[in-house]
């Protein structure tokens, strides 16, 4: 069993849709969740990160956390072209010993 | 400039081959990685350097070797290049030690190699 699962997807929407990423995971040391933002032929940049559970909001984008089912979301409101990429969740232990990626989604905003 | 260069960008190369990829930063961080991306894969983690005199393996380091010439370089070599060795190649860095977005790592461009 992979310690992160993630749909690769990909993931095609039309403009102003929202949109909602997915992970799973099985290693209950992880403490940070994060979602990074990689178009193409860049590297991955940090778009959120999240301390434990609950939810955190910036601008159009809502993270949320469920510890106690594992499982970690993303949402995009009124999604644009410009959002675009694919995106990565992304997890961390206390101290930032190991971290580990999932699989990564590609999301596809049609204008 | 960018806080996180890595070169070659593109690289063609045959088997049997060495090969290095060189990264270089200027954020002034301790901690360095280097990952390969894989289509449904994602980012493996290839080797991780907590600071200059620590190297440690990651999840996939058979084949790889590593060295951190500082706290600024940390270079990938493949010994002795294979084509299942084609991928994206990412460098990272991060800093435990500062505020805010502690557990952040700070990706270069990549480099894309490919294995003939």
């Amino acid at each position: 069993q992979k310690e992160v699962e993630q749909d690769p997807g990909p993931l095609s929407v039309p403009e102003g849709a929202i949109v909602s990423l997915n992970c799973t995971y099985s290693n209950s040391a992880f403490q940070y969740f994060m979602w990074y933002r990689q178009y193409s032929r860049k590297g991955p940049e940090l778009l959120m990160y999240t301390y434990s559970s609950g939810n955190k909001e910036d601008g159009r984008f809502t993270a949320q956390v469920d510890k106690s089912s594992k499982y970690i979301s993303l949402f995009i409101r009124d999604s644009q072209p410009s959002d675009s990429a694919t995106y990565l969740c992304a997890m961390s232990d206390t101290g930032g010993f190991k971290t580990i990626f999932g699989a990564g989604t590609r999301l596809f905003v049609k204008a | 400039d960018a806080d996180v260069t890595q070169t070659p960008r593109n690289r063609i190369t045959k088997t049997g081959k060495r090969i290095m990829l060189e990264c270089s930063q200027t954020k002034g961080h301790d901690r360095m990685y280097w990952y390969r991306q894989d289509p449904g894969l994602g980012l493996r983690l290839i080797y991780y350097s907590f600071d200059v005199k620590d190297i440690n393996k990651g999840e996939i380091s058979d084949g790889y070797s590593v060295s951190r010439q500082a706290q600024a370089k940390f270079s990938l070599s493949l010994e002795s290049a294979i084509p299942n060795q084609t991928a994206l190649y990412f460098c990272a860095t991060s800093d435990p030690t500062g505020t805010g977005k502690t557990y952040e790592q700070y990706f270069g461009p990549g480099t894309r190699l490919t294995v003939t």
